[in-house]
């Protein structure tokens, strides 16, 4: 089963407003990683953070790696339609990814 | 094409067949993963390999499960006696471990219809 824990579940946004999305852990991980996955298509990195603290971008994306090594956020800014899928936080240590369960975005034009 | 690439991307089988699907993970990677999605979840790890070796084997991977990578390169992964319990999207990555990089790319996935 799903050991991260990835909130919130959905989101129904207008198109222009910014996205936050967030995922948390019992465990520490070494790595974050985020994704984005289309309907029947794999998921596809956006971003992987490798340093707690880290704060990376990726366009109009940013990703932070949280300091407790337990959590990871994932913002969106100025939501275009072209955003919408579901988005996976992935945790990873030595030999191990695991998944949440995913943020599902709906931005309505 | 550089990406992972799988095939077939879809399969229909009926209950108690044997499946397998292949994985073409991008050249140069060495470490190959194994998930399972179903719908509305994330994927959930099968399985792993370190070039030829299978280092790790999750609880979901049942006896009817096999995976296998001869050659350190592309890998296969067999169902046998299909359940409909089975029916899922199998997804693979690929990724270079060196150190702390481990940025796993997936393929498109086989989405696997047991009837």
């Amino acid at each position: 089963g799903q050991q991260l824990n990835q909130s919130p579940q959905s989101m129904f946004i207008q198109e222009g407003e910014d996205v936050s999305m967030n995922c948390t852990s019992s465990s520490i991980f070494n790595t974050w990683l985020w994704y984005k996955q289309d309907p029947g298509e794999g998921p596809v990195l956006l971003i992987a953070l490798y340093k707690a603290g880290e704060l990376t971008s990726n366009g109009r994306l940013t990703a932070q790696f949280g300091i407790t090594r337990k959590d990871s956020f994932l913002n969106i800014s100025a939501s275009i339609p072209s955003d919408v899928g579901i988005y996976f936080c992935a945790g990873y240590n030595n030999n191990d990814m695991r998944f949440g369960a995913g943020t599902r975005l709906t931005v309505k034009p | 094409d550089t990406g992972v690439s799988q095939d077939p991307r879809h399969k229909i089988t009926k209950r108690g067949q044997n499946v397998t699907f292949r994985c073409d993970p991008i050249s140069e990677h060495n470490r190959l993963y194994w998930y399972r999605q179903t719908l509305g979840q994330g994927p959930e790890f099968l399985t792993y390999f370190q070039n030829e070796a299978q280092l790790e084997k999750s609880r979901l991977l049942s006896d009817r499960f096999s995976a296998e990578r001869p050659k350190g390169s592309f890998s296969t992964l067999e169902i046998q006696r299909t359940e409909q319990g089975d029916s899922a999207m199998y997804l693979c990555a690929s990724s270079l471990a060196q150190g702390w990089n481990t940025e796993a790319f997936f393929g498109q996935g086989t989405r696997l219809t047991v009837v």
